[in-house]
Parts: C-alpha cells; sequence; structure tokens
C-alpha cells in the first residue's frame, strides 16, 4: 500500500552541486507532478506530466528539469543548485479523469537544502 | 489567471471553539474546489471535493461549502488533533490543468 514514494527524504547540496529527486507511484495513474512548497508561498507546480514519455511547465519551472520514461516513475532534475531551491519538494499522482472524490495523491516530500 | 486566498492565514482555537476558515477563489470555469489537510513533515492529505455552489461535505467535525466565489470550512467543537494546515486548491473546467493551490490556513487548537 506505497501509493507516492519519493526518495531522498533529505538532501544537502552544495551551490552548483546537481541531483535528482525520485518519484514512484504504484496506483497505475496517468498523471504525476512536482510541487515545492515554501513558507508563506503555498504549493507551487513545477512540472507536471500527462503521461509516460510527455512533461509540462508548471507554475515555477527554471532551474529544474523532469522526465517520465515509465509511467510509475517521475524524475526531477536540478542540473546546477541554487540557494533559492532550498525547499520542501512533493510529487503527487492522480488519475487521467478527475471525476469525484480524491483526486490528487501526494507523497511525503523530500527537504533539500542548498549551501 | 486562477488564484486562490485563504483566510486568515493563522488561527488559535480553544478546544470546543468553533470557527470557519475561508477560501476565496478566481477560476474561468470551476471545475472542483478540495480541501487538504497537512500535517507537519506530511504531504497533504485529501479531505472534501465541492464542485459546484450550493454544495456542501461533512467528515467528522468539519464540513465544507462552496458559493461561486469563495468556499468555507467549517470546524465544530474543535479538538487538539484537528491541529494542521488546511489547504483549499482550484481546478479549471479547461482541459486537464493541475489544481492551483491557496497558501493555507495554520490552525492550532489548544486543550
Amino acid at each position: 500500500n506505497a501509493g507516492v514514494t519519493q526518495t531522498p527524504k533529505f538532501r544537502v547540496l552544495k551551490t552548483g552541486q546537481s541531483m535528482t529527486l525520485l518519484c514512484a507511484q504504484d496506483m497505475n495513474h496517468e498523471y504525476m507532478y512536482w510541487y515545492r512548497q515554501d513558507p508563506g508561498m503555498g504549493l507551487r507546480l513545477i512540472h507536471y506530466s500527462v503521461g509516460e514519455g510527455t512533461t509540462a511547465k508548471g507554475e515555477v519551472p527554471d532551474g529544474y528539469n523532469v522526465s517520465r520514461l515509465k509511467k510509475q516513475n517521475f524524475l526531477l532534475g536540478l542540473e546546477s543548485a541554487a540557494p533559492s531551491q532550498t525547499s520542501v519538494y512533493f510529487c503527487a499522482s492522480s488519475r487521467q479523469r478527475i471525476i469525484s472524490g480524491n483526486t490528487i495523491y501526494f507523497g511525503e516530500g523530500s527537504w533539500l537544502t542548498v549551501v | 489567471e486562477d488564484q486562490v486566498t485563504q483566510s486568515p492565514e493563522a488561527l488559535r482555537l480553544q478546544e470546543g471553539e468553533s470557527s470557519s476558515l475561508n477560501c476565496s477563489y478566481t477560476v474561468s470555469g470551476l471545475r472542483g474546489l478540495f480541501w487538504y489537510r497537512q500535517d507537519p513533515g506530511k504531504g497533504p492529505e485529501f479531505l472534501f471535493t465541492l464542485y459546484s455552489a450550493g454544495e456542501e461535505k461533512e467528515k467528522e467535525r468539519l464540513k465544507a461549502t462552496l458559493t461561486k466565489k469563495e468556499s468555507f470550512l467549517h470546524i465544530t467543537a474543535p479538538k487538539p488533533e484537528d491541529s494542521a494546515t488546511y489547504l483549499c486548491a482550484v481546478m479549471r473546467n479547461s482541459g486537464n490543468t493541475p489544481l492551483v493551490f491557496g497558501k493555507g490556513t495554520r490552525l492550532s487548537v489548544i486543550a
């Protein structure tokens, strides 16, 4: 009963380093999302995917890249980390058609600090 | 541009003291309005979906209502375990656009 799993949960990076956050879902969902959450800013969408092999930009995409090579996985990459990317990152997934009831399932979050 | 504004930013209640959280929105064609609960160090947890003005949903001490411009999350006789951040989000009625979230209301219920 895993749902949405994010790895790693915590990471400290130096400015300029690169890293990848992995999101995996076991619910056969078509849609996947990456959000960041900062104090006083709420959840802001970075990138999302509406299916395997597709990606699209969200509200705050600069400095990030994503890939959806497999339906169950959505990767978020930071090519050259900056202190402004210090945040909590949430992955989420949903069914293709949002009809009723629960819509988006979230992971537990990944805490990233860039020094 | 879709906007979601939640108020107040923070709310402190005594146990048993009922109150309401507000979520006002501007969106071109509302497909759905969603309420989530978020505990510290955790991801958001789904509470309710509302689709049309006049709709109401209830779950334990929580009741969500929807008008054409805003939604309220009423908390009746809250308990300390209701302490959390409550997030409101909207989805537009065009395509499969992702949710747009408000900044949340941080609720503290004191015993």
